[in-house]
């Protein structure tokens, strides 16, 4: 069964150091979404991505955060000066919409721990 | 803007015992609807969805458009149902999910 990869599983840095996320979506997905989860907290939405571009963005996607495409697999999350607040689990998900399937698959998460 | 709710954070059940996990949504257009499952230590899954109208694991959900309910239920808890459950919410662009419930079955 396809999978959305994540690298690294578990990263920790010191704040003020940038931080860039890998993840290679399930490659006929067109649309590529970044979701984070604070210990203990909900899964809260970052950014949606579609067609080489953010599509939406929520409140806490500052001018921190940035994502890409570099290739045609790889879909990035960078954090330019990391806050010891950003330490949470990052997910990157992607989803498939067609033929009406909708059906948004995760991946394992990467543990991104400031200090 | 669209919002789910789970009243619940955590739910207790004896097994054997029938769940009921909470979720209520607010949206203005068609809602597609879906629960997600979260075993201790690994990925989000998706468990089902309202369009499908399929029994996963034993568990259905029901999407209620008058009461603005997608609830999850299972009429006989299992040990290996202890998880954390979430019930999200898709529209056009955005998959947005509740806070979540962690249910907790009781040998």
């Amino acid at each position: 069964e396809p999978e959305v990869t994540q690298t690294p599983s578990h990263q920790v840095t010191q704040m003020g150091q940038e931080v860039i996320l890998r993840c290679v979506p399930i490659s006929n997905h067109l649309y590529f979404y970044w979701y984070r989860q604070i210990l203990g907290q909900k899964v809260e939405f970052l950014v949606s991505f579609y067609n080489n571009e953010i599509s939406e963005k929520s409140e806490i996607f500052d001018d921190q955060f940035s994502v890409e495409r570099p290739d045609g697999s790889n879909f990035t999350l960078k954090i330019r000066s990391t806050k010891l607040e950003d330490s949470a689990m990052y997910f990157c998900a992607s989803l498939d919409r067609s033929s009406g399937a909708n059906v948004l698959t995760f991946g394992a998460g990467s543990r991104l721990t400031v200090l | 803007a669209q919002r789910v709710t789970q009243p619940e954070k955590l739910l207790s059940v004896f097994k054997g015992a029938p769940v009921e996990l909470k979720c209520n949504y607010s949206y203005s257009g068609s809602p597609e609807l879906f629960w997600y499952v979260q075993y201790s230590r690994q990925r989000l899954q998706l468990l089902l969805r309202h369009i499908s109208r399929e029994s996963i694991k034993g568990f259905t959900a029901d999407l209620n458009k008058g009461e603005t309910s997608f609830h999850l239920k299972k009429p006989f808890a299992q040990e290996e149902d202890s998880a954390m459950y979430y019930c999200a919410l898709l529209s056009y662009q955005k998959v947005t999910f509740g806070i979540g419930t962690k249910l907790q079955v009781i040998p």
